[in-house]
């Protein structure tokens, strides 16, 4: 069974730092790219980042490029977002998903909430 | 790259529901859709334009050309309540709908 879990989140003044990671299991993780997507309370879906399978090509949104760091263990099956100079818009749940074959986003971690606030 | 839904779609159980997603030369890239109930995690029912995840029942279905993409719900239940995403990718960017509120009633 696929199963990605999140963890790392939590209250951060504007301006600081958090890293999140993703745990993933159930599947051959070094064979798949893998994105983060965030949701701010109340709104909809928005991509913030991209990482292939080697952990060679990596995208952004504008949203956060600058200040956001994507990056993956193969050997340790994890995913991680650095984020930096925080902002209180970034606040939202930040869900660790998994790409399949297709282009789609086949498999989405429960979420883990960044709440940034003074 | 922007993509564009209704912000709501209502239907009558049993009935079919459309959700659009429109976007510039959408229909020379793949569209996805997800579903979204509340407090849980989007979970993908169309993919590849066209294609349904194993699992996903046949009542739902979709298509892309042109500007846009639609997703067809054919004998809406109840449970299909719920929020709907598109998706789809633009070179090295993804775009999200902002979502269709589909209520059943």
């Amino acid at each position: 069974e696929v199963q990605l879990v999140e963890s790392g989140g939590g209250l951060v003044q504007p301006g600081g730092s958090l890293r999140l990671s993703c745990a993933a299991s159930g599947f051959t993780f070094s064979s798949f790219e893998m994105n983060w997507v965030r949701q701010a309370p109340g709104k909809g879906l928005e991509w913030v980042s991209y990482i292939s399978s080697s952990g060679g090509i990596i995208y952004y949104a504008d949203s956060v490029k600058g200040r956001f760091t994507i990056s993956r263990d193969n050997a340790k099956n994890s995913l991680d977002l650095q984020m930096n100079s925080l902002r209180v818009e970034d606040t939202a749940t930040y869900y660790c998903v998994r790409q399949g074959d297709t282009e789609a986003f086949d498999y989405w971690g429960q979420g883990i909430l960044v709440t940034v606030s003074s | 790259f922007e993509l564009t839904q209704p912000p709501s779609v209502s239907v009558s159980p049993g009935q079919t529901a459309s959700i659009t997603c429109a976007g510039d030369k959408l229909g020379d890239k793949y569209a996805c859709w997800y579903q979204q109930k509340p407090g849980q995690s989007p979970v993908l029912v169309i993919y590849e334009d066209n294609k349904r995840p194993s699992g996903i029942p046949e009542r739902f279905s979709g298509s892309n050309s042109g500007n846009t993409a639609t997703l067809t719900i054919s004998g809406t239940q109840a449970m299909d309540e719920a929020d709907y995403y598109c998706q789809a990718w633009d070179s090295s960017y993804v775009g999200f709908g902002g979502g269709t509120k589909l209520t059943v009633l």
